[in-house]
Formats: C-alpha cells, sequence, structure tokens
C-alpha cells in the first residue's frame, strides 16, 4: 500500500521568507508519479506539479521550488520569498505509474501555510 | 468555463434521507474519479470511471454508495439512508489517457 506523510500540520510564516513544505512518501513500486496540490479556503484543489520517479531533477517555477530525492523518499517543496496569496493548505500526493493502479491519488494530511503580511 | 462542475455546492440533510451529487467533467476526459474529503484530512479516493464503465471502488464505499457515470460523460454520486459519518466534501477530478487530475469545487455534505 501506498502513504504519503506530510509531518507539518501547520506552519505560519512572515511575508517575504522563504518556507519549505516536507513530504515523504511509500511505495515498494518503482514507477510512480508524485504531485503537489494546493486547496485555498475556497476549497478547489489546485494542480501545482507531477514528477515522474524516474526523472530526479529538482523543479523551478517562479517562486515555486521542489526536490525530489529518491534516496530519503522526499519531495519537498519550497516557496521563496512567500505572499498573503500563498495562504493555503498544501498536499502532496502518489500516484502508481501503471494501468492496473488506475492512477488514483494517495494524498498526505496536508500542511496549512499562513503568510502574515 | 471548462473546468470540472459539481452540483450542489452544499447539501444539508437528515439523518436517513437520501442523496445525490452531480460532476460534470472537462469535456473529453475519459477518466473520472470521486474523493471524499473530511476535515482536517487529506481527500480520499472512492471510485474511478473510465469512460462509462466503473473500475474500481474503495472499501470506503459502503453499500449506501452508488456512482453512475452513464454515456462516459457526467456522473452521479448516490448516498442512501445518510448518516453523520457521511458528513464531508465530496470531490470529482477528471483526467485525460494519462494521470494529471483536475479537481471540480467539490460539494460539501452535512448529515445533521
Amino acid at each position: 500500500a501506498q502513504k504519503v506523510t506530510q509531518a507539518q500540520t501547520e506552519i505560519s510564516v512572515v511575508e517575504k521568507e522563504d518556507v519549505t513544505l516536507d513530504c515523504v512518501y511509500e511505495t515498494r513500486d518503482t514507477t510512480y508519479y508524485l504531485f503537489w496540490y494546493k486547496q485555498p479556503p475556497s476549497g478547489e484543489l489546485v494542480f501545482l506539479i507531477r514528477r515522474n520517479s524516474f526523472d530526479e531533477q529538482n523543479e523551478i517555477s517562479g517562486r515555486y521550488s521542489w526536490n525530489f530525492q529518491k534516496s530519503t523518499s522526499s519531495f519537498n517543496f519550497t516557496i521563496t520569498a512567500s505572499q498573503v496569496v500563498d495562504s493555503a493548505v498544501y498536499f502532496c500526493a502518489l500516484s502508481l505509474n501503471s494501468g492496473g493502479s488506475n492512477y488514483k491519488l494517495t494524498f498526505g494530511k496536508g500542511t496549512l501555510l499562513t503568510v502574515n503580511p | 468555463d471548462t473546468g470540472v462542475s459539481q452540483d450542489p455546492r452544499h447539501k444539508i440533510t437528515k439523518r436517513g434521507q437520501n442523496v445525490t451529487f452531480r460532476c460534470d467533467p472537462i469535456s473529453e476526459h475519459n477518466r473520472l474519479y470521486w474523493y471524499r474529503q473530511t476535515l482536517g484530512q487529506g481527500p480520499e479516493f472512492l471510485t474511478y470511471f473510465q469512460n462509462e464503465a466503473q473500475l474500481e471502488k474503495s472499501r470506503l464505499l459502503s453499500d449506501r454508495f452508488s456512482a453512475e457515470r452513464p454515456k462516459g460523460s457526467f456522473s452521479t454520486l448516490e448516498i442512501q439512508r445518510t448518516e453523520q459519518g457521511d458528513s464531508a466534501m465530496y470531490l470529482c477530478a477528471s483526467s485525460p489517457v494519462l494521470n494529471e487530475q483536475f479537481f471540480g469545487p467539490g460539494t460539501r455534505l452535512t448529515v445533521l
């Protein structure tokens, strides 16, 4: 069975600080996808990134960056120069890369990020 | 708006009543998923459709739950004889051929 752990339940920072959200995953499969989703107060899950288990290159998109390390089964998410609009719950998720898995997502419990002005 | 839509957005019902939710996926997405999210938790998988075929159901989906996707378009999720433990946000997501799932705004169910 798959498992995703987000140990940080809540994080509070002041605007312009950098913040890293941790994600640790467990799976016996060798091929899988990792995701991050954002859930603002409105409730709708917004897709941020997908990473294939074969691709360990770090990725940067604007103020967002992701660090994928298979050796530690971690897929951490960093927001640089945080803004109040970044306040939301962030979910890390995993799906197996096989048709038999139906690509369903296994989510962590989420990290509530509050960015204060 | 070409995103995933769900109706209603909120539903309050009394214990024992039946409720039905609707999801309209992104056009031409052949994969459709239902998840349930309770307060303080991440979404949990309920069921999956590929076109009109329901290919997987979670053990979370008791006999009181049923889902359909006639003609591979919209989907409905029905809960019969609702219980207070059914109170949650019900999320629908659709996906093209592989992977990336796009979520709707959810239906928040409150069972009194």
